[in-house]
């Protein structure tokens, strides 16, 4: 039973243009989201966040943006480059908690010159 | 300015040895996280140690999964009759202690995990 979802397993892109990545989630205990970017060999880093009580959080060329009612969360990146090609996961904690992370299958986004 | 690391990066093992995985998390980080990542999927919460407490280990498969930090810095995941399934990446993470209420959050800092495959 998948509580968080990322439904699209690539994205490829041109470099310069927009870049989204869409999460849905079942659980309406989750009450704060987050985004890793995740490089062939190495662990996942944090790349950003947004507590359920905003619907937009920005930094930088990236933004997440969260629709509760529809349970949605998307990353978006602006412009895109190549060096932002990697596996981009979604994840959640639950309101119950403070570390215990519920993690998307992730989407490889391609970024190309 | 050491990131968190893992021994080894590679393990292949016969169906029914034992495997020991090492993490050594960043200085100063109290919390410690175990995740198991599959083929194609997002990392799965295994357990959770503060200091040397294991304070969760509600996503631990089965109990041939043990994990200990006996000193409050270094941990090891053990796999003791490792079967096929258990093949997967086993991620370590580590993150300073929560304070407060206020982040709701505390990063965790992964490292690049060890891939063990099972033969």
């Amino acid at each position: 039973d998948q509580q968080v979802k990322q439904n699209s397993p690539s994205l490829s892109v041109q470099e310069g243009r927009i870049s989204i990545l869409n999460c849905d989630y079942t659980n309406s205990m989750f009450d704060y989201f987050l985004w890793y970017k995740k490089y062939p060999a190495e662990g996942p880093t944090f790349l950003i966040s947004i507590s359920s009580i905003k619907d937009k959080n920005e930094d930088g060329r990236f933004t997440v943006f969260l629709n509760k009612s529809a349970k949605h969360l998307s990353l978006h990146i602006v412009p895109s480059q190549p060096g932002d090609s990697a596996v981009y996961f979604c994840a959640a904690k639950w309101e119950g908690s403070n570390y215990k992370l519920t993690f998307g299958k992730g989407t490889l986004l391609t970024v190309n010159p | 300015g050491a990131g968190v690391s893992q021994s080894p990066r590679y393990k292949v093992a016969k169906r029914g040895q034992d495997v020991a995985l090492r993490c050594d998390p960043i200085s100063g980080h109290v919390s410690l996280f175990w995740y198991q990542q599959a083929l194609g999927q997002g990392p799965e919460f295994l357990t959770y140690f503060q200091n040397e407490a294991q304070l969760d280990k509600s996503g631990l498969p089965s109990d041939r999964f043990f994990a200990e930090r006996p000193e409050g810095s270094v941990s090891t995941l053990k796999i003791q009759r490792t079967q096929q399934e258990d093949s997967a990446v086993y991620l370590c993470a580590s993150s300073l202690p929560l304070l407060g209420i206020l982040p709701p959050y505390n990063e965790q800092f992964f490292g690049p995990g060890t891939r063990l495959t099972v033969l």
